[in-house]
């Protein structure tokens, strides 16, 4: 089966430094790749997502890259803000499995004020 | 996106009782999923819930601990059986929607069995 492995499970900025979490996964059929924030006490919440037909995609100051020879996604957030603080997710899964998502151990973000 | 409504929202649940959380979505979708998260820890899957069949179980989950009902493409019951405190974890109802079967998330139920 899938394997996704997150790095690095902690993560201390600067408020106004970039971050950058980097997942690696092991399914070379993976084609669907979302990343999730989940804040003290909720639910994980979509930020973005990319597919397998682009290399990457960005949300203001959020952005994906994918390298699929590489097999590998990373999330950069850009102009960090005390609010970004909080546990992100990223996950792996193929259209055969929809919804049956593999999900990294996760990267606790912390911004600095 | 799909909104996504969880009752209850916590509980505490004394050892050896059931409890049944409910999942209820604003739109029909055709995949429903549970997932747990203990504490600290990823998500990992549960089920998928089936409408109008039963549940299909991921590995080292079972039908008589986490039975699941789906009765139509809107609501979806995960009940955990006979906890005990390693169930103490957060519940997570999780629907596939779109085209591109993008992956949403109710809030949880967190659950502290004592």
């Amino acid at each position: 089966g899938e394997n996704v492995e997150q790095h690095p499970s902690t993560l201390s900025v600067q408020e106004g430094d970039s971050a950058v979490i980097k997942c690696t996964y092991s399914d070379s059929a993976s084609n669907y790749f979302p990343w999730y924030k989940q804040e003290l006490g909720k639910g994980p919440q979509l930020i973005i997502d990319i597919r397998s037909n682009v290399g990457e995609k960005k949300d203001q100051r959020i952005a994906v890259t994918l390298n699929k020879t590489a097999k590998h996604f990373s999330l950069h957030i850009t102009e960090t803000q005390p609010e970004d603080s909080a546990v992100y997710f990223c996950a792996a899964t193929t259209n055969t499995n929809a919804g049956k998502s593999t999900f990294g151990d996760g990267t606790t973000l912390t911004v600095k004020p | 996106s799909a909104v996504i409504s969880q009752k209850p929202s916590r509980d505490i649940c004394q050892r050896g009782t059931s409890l049944t959380i409910q999942c209820q979505v604003d739109s029909q979708v055709t995949m429903m999923f549970w997932y747990r998260q203990q504490p600290g820890q990823s998500l990992t899957l549960i089920a998928t819930a089936n409408q109008g069949s039963e549940a299909t179980y991921e590995s080292g989950f079972v039908i008589d601990k986490f039975p699941i009902s789906r009765p139509n493409l809107t609501f979806s019951t995960l009940t955990v059986s006979n906890m005990s405190p390693e169930d103490s974890s957060i519940y997570l109802c999780s629907v596939a929607q779109g085209a591109g079967n993008t992956i949403y998330f109710g809030e949880g139920s967190w659950l502290t069995v004592v």
